[in-house]
């Protein structure tokens, strides 16, 4: 199975500032990395897939990088509404469908 | 619109046995697969498996030995999880996902649409 590593495990951070999340992958997945966002008591919510696509109707300013093992997950301009938890996953070798442990992002 | 809507929470002892329902408006089935994930108070997100919308064809995460059984039903657009043996440890969300369908078998997609999730307590 593939393991999926994100760091850092959690971050703060202030409105307006710009994060970056890393994940890496035990092999290579190719471009075949999604990234989601978990709000408590939602379910997750696709942001990012095959490593660098937006899905429809999710803000610019969110942004996925990488390619092979290293991938990262970007948020600028942070907004109140984007602390919250984030999650990689791998989609390249399945199954089992993996991901990552994953990011909290609360406000400094 | 698309959506999924699961079935209600759900309390159990050890031992017994839980089905929840995931039930799929908006597209079609058949071009889809539905993914069951789990996630433990706390914790992150597990995938348990899934069902192909197409064929009906399961394919189960290891490590439950065979306590999980994936169903669907096509004429309600419904795909079910139910988990036999309940342990405390199996006390989780559990929520069903949509995967799009390349042809008839499961490709590289990501998971674009999620139920809202059963909350499931195993307790005596």
């Amino acid at each position: 199975d593939i393991q999926m590593t994100q760091s850092p495990s959690s971050l703060s951070a202030s409105v307006g500032d710009r994060v970056t999340i890393t994940c890496r992958a035990s092999q290579s997945i190719d471009i075949y990395l999604n990234w989601y966002q978990q709000k408590p008591g939602n379910a997750p919510k696709l942001l990012i897939y095959a490593a660098s696509s937006l899905q429809s109707g999710v803000p610019s300013r969110f942004s996925g990088g990488g390619s092979g093992t290293d991938f990262t997950l970007t948020i600028s301009n942070l907004q109140p509404e984007d602390f919250a938890t984030y999650y990689c996953q791998q989609s390249y070798s399945v199954p089992p469908y993996t991901f990552g442990q994953g990011t909290k992002l609360d406000i400094k | 619109q698309v959506q999924l809507v699961q079935s209600g929470s759900e309390l159990k002892k050890p031992g017994a046995s839980v089905k929840i329902s995931c039930k799929a408006s908006g597209d079609i089935f058949s071009r889809y697969a539905i993914n069951w994930v789990r996630q433990a108070p706390g914790q992150g997100l597990e995938w348990l498996g899934w069902i192909n919308g197409n064929t009906g064809r399961l394919t189960h995460a290891q490590g439950f030995g065979g306590r999980l059984d994936l169903s669907l039903d096509t004429s309600v657009s419904t795909a079910y999880l139910q988990i036999n043996s309940l342990k405390a440890e199996d006390t989780a969300v559990y929520y069903c996902a949509r995967v799009r369908l390349v042809g008839i078998l499961v490709g590289d997609d990501p998971f674009d649409v999620w139920g809202q999730g059963t909350l499931v307590t195993v307790s005596s």
